[in-house]
């Protein structure tokens, strides 16, 4: 099985500030790699599909980046709506697995 | 609008079964595989299993293969997750979820989500 390990766990960022997020894999992903968003309460939601492409509807603050075993999630400039938990996913090998997410907290 | 319905969360005992479902609209159901995902309180997402478009190919996570059968019935754009012998750490909630790509089961990311059924196991 494919590990995903995103760091770090929790990120303190005021609004108007960029994150960065990272995703590791322990073994090539390719480029099949996805990034979620989940709110609150709320189904995860689909930002960007392989490593670097923005899913429908999603804001150009969002950018994806990497390959193989390293991906890297931007926020360009956090607006309050952005604050929310992270997750990445790698759907090249079954069994399908999911990072451990990384919540985006108000500094 | 495109979307997926979850239903059949319920609280049952240890050891018993229980069958989820995901209602599917907005969308030519039959051209997509689809999953289920679970997420237990408090914790990360954990996939489940996936069924083809077709429903002829079927993978599950080594956590529920031999107790959960995932299943769809494209006549009533529906999907299933049938769960036996479940235990008191199958407690979650359950999303379906559609790949992004048509007819393609593989190497394919998760566009649609359903808002999830709770499934709880206690005595």
């Amino acid at each position: 099985e494919i590990v995903m390990t995103q760091s770090p766990a929790t990120l303190s960022v005021s609004p108007g500030e960029r994150a960065t997020l990272s995703c590791r894999a322990s073994q090539s992903v390719s480029n099949n790699l996805a990034w979620y968003q989940q709110k609150p309460g709320q189904a995860p939601r689909l930002l960007i599909h392989g490593a670097s492409a923005r899913a429908t509807g999603i804001s150009a603050r969002f950018s994806g980046s990497g390959s193989g075993t390293e991906f890297t999630l931007t926020i360009s400039s956090l607006q309050s709506e952005d604050f929310a938990v992270y997750y990445c996913h790698q759907y090249d090998r079954w069994p399908l697995t999911f990072g451990q997410g990384t919540e985006v907290e108000i500094k | 609008q495109v979307q997926l319905v979850e239903s059949g969360g319920s609280v049952v005992p240890p050891g018993r079964s229980l069958r989820v479902s995901c209602a599917a609209s907005g969308f030519t159901f039959s051209s997509y595989a689809v999953h289920w995902v679970r997420q237990a309180p408090g914790k990360g997402l954990e996939w489940l299993a996936v069924i083809s478009y077709d429903g002829t190919t079927r993978y599950y996570a080594d956590s529920v293969k031999g107790r959960f059968t995932i299943s769809r019935d494209n006549s009533k754009n529906a999907l299933y997750l049938q769960m036996n012998s479940l235990r008191v750490d199958d407690t979650a909630m359950y999303y379906c979820a559609r790949t992004l790509t048509a007819f393609t089961y593989g190497a394919n990311p998760f566009e649609i989500w359903g808002q999830g059924t709770m499934v709880t196991i206690s005595s």
